[in-house]
């Protein structure tokens, strides 16, 4: 298993360009989630689905959508990219075991700037 | 709303120091307990977790951590730490069934010195 694969690594934009940031895991995990991660605020959430169909907001969604049309892929969309956007993006996915329980497996990370 | 507080923002120890990382959450629910580490340039990995039963729960690489319900509390032990150790640990709360959504402490940066 490839485990939680995110596209690309790095990523330079400029202001007011919009740009899809790709996320699939094969692990068949109904759980999928996107984090940013900010220096001393450790990692917030933006959006995460429950299942294909199924997306929620998390703490910080403004200016970012989601979409997820298959288990496996669960895209971040930047629909007019802006400075406060610049951070390391994490995607994560997560199963759920009886007892409620599960363990989020993280991929490696985009770390996006915007000029 | 829901918080998790982590207490240190960075903590530099000797090698063979013991280590003890603070962690409290606020939630009023049942709640799934988690440490993650992140190694320099990676990403973040699990450490242990915390789901039911024993309180006292042991992760890889030496580390445990214990939950006290009453005082909300979720934190991160190792005996004796190794430079291979630096890292930034986060804390992290996961409402029992709210699949896919955890809540992150600010994180810990812990330096090793050899």
């Amino acid at each position: 298993n490839a485990g939680v694969t995110q596209t690309p690594k790095f990523q330079v934009l400029k202001t007011g360009q919009s740009m899809t940031l790709q996320c699939a895991q094969d692990m068949n995990h109904e759980y999928m989630s996107w984090y940013r991660q900010d220096p001393g605020m450790g990692l917030r959430l933006i959006h995460y689905s429950v299942g294909a169909g199924i997306t929620d907001q998390g703490e910080v969604p403004n200016g970012y959508n989601v979409s997820r049309s298959t288990t496996e892929d669960f895209p971040l969309r930047l629909l007019s990219a802006a400075p406060s956007q610049t951070s390391v993006y994490f995607c994560a996915s997560s199963y759920s075991v009886a007892g409620g329980t599960d363990t989020q497996y993280f991929g490696p990370g985009t770390r996006l700037t915007v000029l | 709303a829901q918080s998790v507080s982590q207490h240190n923002h960075h903590v530099i120890l000797s090698e063979a120091a013991s280590l003890e990382l603070g962690c409290n959450y606020s939630y009023g629910g049942t709640v799934n307990l988690f440490w993650y580490v992140q190694y320099p340039g990676q990403h973040l990995q699990l450490l242990l977790k915390y789901f039911s039963g024993d309180p006292l729960v042991k992760g890889i690489k030496g580390f445990e951590a214990e939950f006290i319900k009453s005082k909300f509390s979720f934190n991160l032990r190792k005996p004796s730490v190794q430079w291979s150790d630096t890292a930034e640990y986060f804390c992290a709360v996961k409402p029992y069934n709210q699949g896919g959504k955890l809540i992150f402490g600010q994180g810990t940066e812990l330096s090793v010195k050899p």
